[in-house]
C-alpha cells in the first residue's frame, strides 16, 4: 500500500519570505498523480498544485511550485512571497493512476503553515 | 452549482445514537468520496461511488457505519450506535472518473462530536 509522510507538523515564515514543505511517498508504482491541499481554518480542501510522475518538469503555480525527485520519491511544496492568507495546512496526497487503486487519495498528516507579519 | 455541499456542518451527539450526514455533489461529478479527518491528521479514505455504486470501502467502515448514493446524486452517511472514537470531521469530495488529473472537490466537511 501506498504511503506518503510529511516530516515536519509546523512551518512558520515571515511575510514575503520562501517556506518549503517537504513530503516523501512510497510506491512500486511508476504512473502516478501526487497534489498539495491546502485546509484553512474551518475551511475547505483546496487544491494548490499537481504533478504528474511522467512529466520531468516541476509545476508551477504563481507562488507555488514544487520540486519532484521520483527516484528519491520526493514531493516538496515552495511557497514564495508568504502572505498572511498562505497559513493553513496543507497535505500531500498521493494518486495511482492504475486501475480502480486510483480512484482514491492518499494522504500525508500535514504541515502546518505560520505567516507572520 | 456552488460546489460540494455538506450538511450539518457541526453535530454533537450522545455516545449510542445514530446520526447522518448528507453530501451533495457537483452536480456533473459521477465519482463520490468519503474521508475521515480525525484532529491534526489528514484525511483517511471511507468509501466512494461510481453513479450509485459503491465500489470500494475501507476497512475503517465497521458494520456501524453505512453509506448510500440513491440515483448516483447526493449520498448519506450514517453511523449507527456512536463511539467517542467516531468523533471527527467527515469530509465528502466529488470528482470526474476520467478526469483524475484534476484530483477532487471537497466539501467543507461535518464535524461529529460524541459525548
Amino acid at each position: 500500500a501506498q504511503t506518503v509522510t510529511q516530516s515536519q507538523p509546523e512551518m512558520s515564515v515571515q511575510e514575503a519570505e520562501t517556506v518549503t514543505l517537504s513530503c516523501t511517498y512510497d510506491t512500486s508504482e511508476s504512473d502516478y498523480y501526487l497534489f498539495w491541499y491546502k485546509q484553512p481554518p474551518s475551511r475547505q480542501m483546496i487544491l494548490v498544485i499537481r504533478q504528474e510522475a511522467y512529466k520531468q518538469q516541476n509545476a508551477t503555480e504563481n507562488r507555488f511550485s514544487v520540486n519532484f525527485q521520483k527516484a528519491a520519491k520526493s514531493f516538496s511544496l515552495k511557497i514564495s512571497d508568504s502572505q498572511l492568507g498562505d497559513a493553513a495546512m496543507y497535505f500531500c496526497a498521493y494518486r495511482t493512476m492504475r486501475g480502480a487503486a486510483g480512484n482514491k487519495l492518499t494522504f500525508g498528516g500535514g504541515t502546518r503553515v505560520l505567516v507572520k507579519p | 452549482d456552488t460546489g460540494v455541499s455538506q450538511d450539518p456542518r457541526h453535530k454533537i451527539t450522545k455516545r449510542g445514537q445514530n446520526v447522518t450526514f448528507r453530501c451533495d455533489p457537483i452536480s456533473e461529478h459521477n465519482r463520490l468520496y468519503w474521508y475521515r479527518q480525525t484532529l491534526g491528521q489528514g484525511p483517511e479514505f471511507l468509501t466512494y461511488f461510481q453513479n450509485e455504486a459503491q465500489l470500494e470501502k475501507s476497512r475503517l467502515l465497521s458494520d456501524r457505519f453505512s453509506a448510500e448514493r440513491p440515483k448516483g446524486s447526493f449520498s448519506t452517511l450514517e453511523i449507527q450506535r456512536t463511539e467517542q472514537g467516531d468523533s471527527a470531521m467527515y469530509l465528502c469530495a466529488s470528482s470526474l472518473a476520467d478526469r483524475p488529473r484534476y484530483g477532487y472537490t471537497f466539501g467543507s466537511g461535518t464535524r461529529l462530536t460524541v459525548v
